[in-house]
């Protein structure tokens, strides 16, 4: 059973460009979240989504950033015109709902660096 | 709102020896899971333990162990006879299940290092 795939793992974009972030998530796994961490700091949740629904997205701003998870596919992170105060790891993970153990699992991250 | 706090920004501890990280939280619910996430420098989050709430047994798992004070709202991760390979990012986690949702909030992290 594969784990949290995301891609691509590494991302340079000049200011102004679009970045696109896939998240698979584990197989029976209905969940998705999106972190992103600034060096040597902690998580910050930015969006939960479950399939083609958006339960949480407090955490992400209001303007140039956009998530989605469609019934078919993976979670996709959205950042259009970005800036260099973009440039972070963001990282997916998914759970399931049914029989619900609590456990996160984690993707390896997607690292965005903004020149 | 929930919060979770780590009150240790960076600790350090000599191989072998045994080190407490310390976690508190603060919620009005009753029923919620707590972890221990451990990130190491190659990055990956994998979890380390897990406690649930309403289980007054302290979780275990091998070298780590959990003191969860549930009155006291304090979860704090054990790790004993501490190995180089625990050197690592610490994060401990809230999580609280509601029709259907679940969403997990985490502490800023622990930045542990094993000496040698």
């Amino acid at each position: 059973n594969a784990g949290v795939m995301q891609n691509p793992r590494h991302l340079v974009r000049r200011r102004g460009q679009e970045a696109r972030l896939r998240c698979s998530p584990m197989k029976g796994h209905s969940h998705v979240y999106w972190y992103r961490q600034l060096p040597e700091e902690g998580l910050k949740f930015m969006v939960y989504l479950q399939k083609e629904n958006i339960i949480d997205e407090s955490g992400m701003p209001k303007e140039r950033f956009s998530a989605e998870f469609p019934k078919e596919g993976p979670s996709i992170l959205r950042i259009q015109q970005v800036v260099r105060g973009d440039s972070a790891a963001y990282f997916c993970a998914s759970s399931r709902s049914e029989g619900l153990t609590g456990e996160l699992f984690f993707g390896e991250g997607s690292r965005l660096t903004v020149l | 709102a929930q919060t979770v706090t780590q009150s240790q920004p960076e600790m350090s501890v000599q191989e072998a020896e045994t080190v407490t990280l310390s976690c508190t939280y603060d919620t009005s619910e009753n029923n919620y899971y707590l972890f221990w996430y451990k990130q190491p420098p190659s990055r990956q989050m994998i979890l380390v333990i897990r406690q649930e709430a309403y289980k007054q047994q302290n979780a275990t798992e091998n070298r780590f162990s959990v003191n969860f004070q549930k009155a006291a709202k304090s979860f704090s991760l054990k790790i004993s006879d501490s190995q180089l390979g625990d050197t690592a990012m610490y994060f401990c986690a809230f999580m609280k299940a509601a029709s259907g949702t679940y969403k997990y909030i985490f502490g800023t992290g622990t930045r542990l290092k094993v000496l040698a």
